[in-house]
């Protein structure tokens, strides 16, 4: 069945520094692929998402591109913020297809803390 | 913010009793989803729904059962509750299916002692 693994965390790291968070994917078809992100105490929110082979999604400096070659779709920020401590998640779903029941199969999350 | 609420919030209860999750929402979508979240796991679908009375189980359905009698609720039930039934429940709604963003709820963390 699909699966999603992500790099093991937790990572820390310091304001203004580089982020990299890795997720590779296994999957049938061609599956749209996402990054969620959980704050402390609340529900999952979509950061951003990818749905064809060579799109970059991207939001509030978060960036990803989705590589069918390699089967990733690694987060990247170029200078993160004490605010952007959380949880994210990688996620894929069955297809960008209308008829999928959006279904999603999550990796393992990666805690993130950035401090002043 | 999606108008998504999940009750209980929070509840402890002893292995053997039933126990019913109950997820609302005013957004009518269409689409709504049970996850489970669990250290070292991320998030794994219980049940889902594609439409009132039209569900279907996800990777983890042994132990639960689900009812969706119209379009604002979505329940999830313990039938008898076991300890490894221990977990945060999320609840998530879509327009529609494919890669639509899903909405989610704020969940309900259940202790089973």
């Amino acid at each position: 069945g699909d699966s999603v693994t992500q790099m093991e965390g937790p990572v820390t790291l310091s304001e203004e520094a580089f982020l990299t968070i890795n997720c590779t994917y296994t999957a049938t078809g061609y599956p749209s692929l996402f990054w969620y992100v959980q704050y402390p105490g609340e529900g999952l929110q979509l950061l951003l998402k990818a749905t064809k082979a060579d799109d970059k999604g991207s939001n509030k400096g978060f960036e990803a591109t989705y590589r069918k070659e390699t089967t990733s779709f690694h987060l990247e920020k170029g200078s993160v913020q004490v605010s952007d401590s959380a949880v994210y998640f990688c996620a894929l779903s069955e297809g960008a297809g209308g008829t999928s029941y959006g279904k999603l199969t999550f990796g393992q999350g990666t805690i993130l803390t950035v401090h002043p | 913010d999606a108008g998504i609420t999940q009750s209980p919030r929070h509840k402890v209860t002893e292995t053997g009793t039933p126990v019913t999750l109950r997820c609302h929402q005013t957004e009518n979508h269409r689409y709504m989803y049970w996850y489970r979240q669990d250290p070292g796991h991320g998030l794994r679908l219980i049940h889902y729904s594609y439409g009132v009375k039209d569900t279907d189980k996800g990777e983890v359905s042994d132990g639960y059962s689900v009812s969706r009698s119209k379009t604002e609720d979505f329940l999830l039930t313990l039938e008898s509750a076991t300890s490894s039934q221990t977990s945060v429940y999320f609840c998530a709604i879509s327009e529609r299916g494919g890669a639509y963003e899903q909405y989610f709820g704020p969940g309900t963390r259940l202790t089973v002692t």
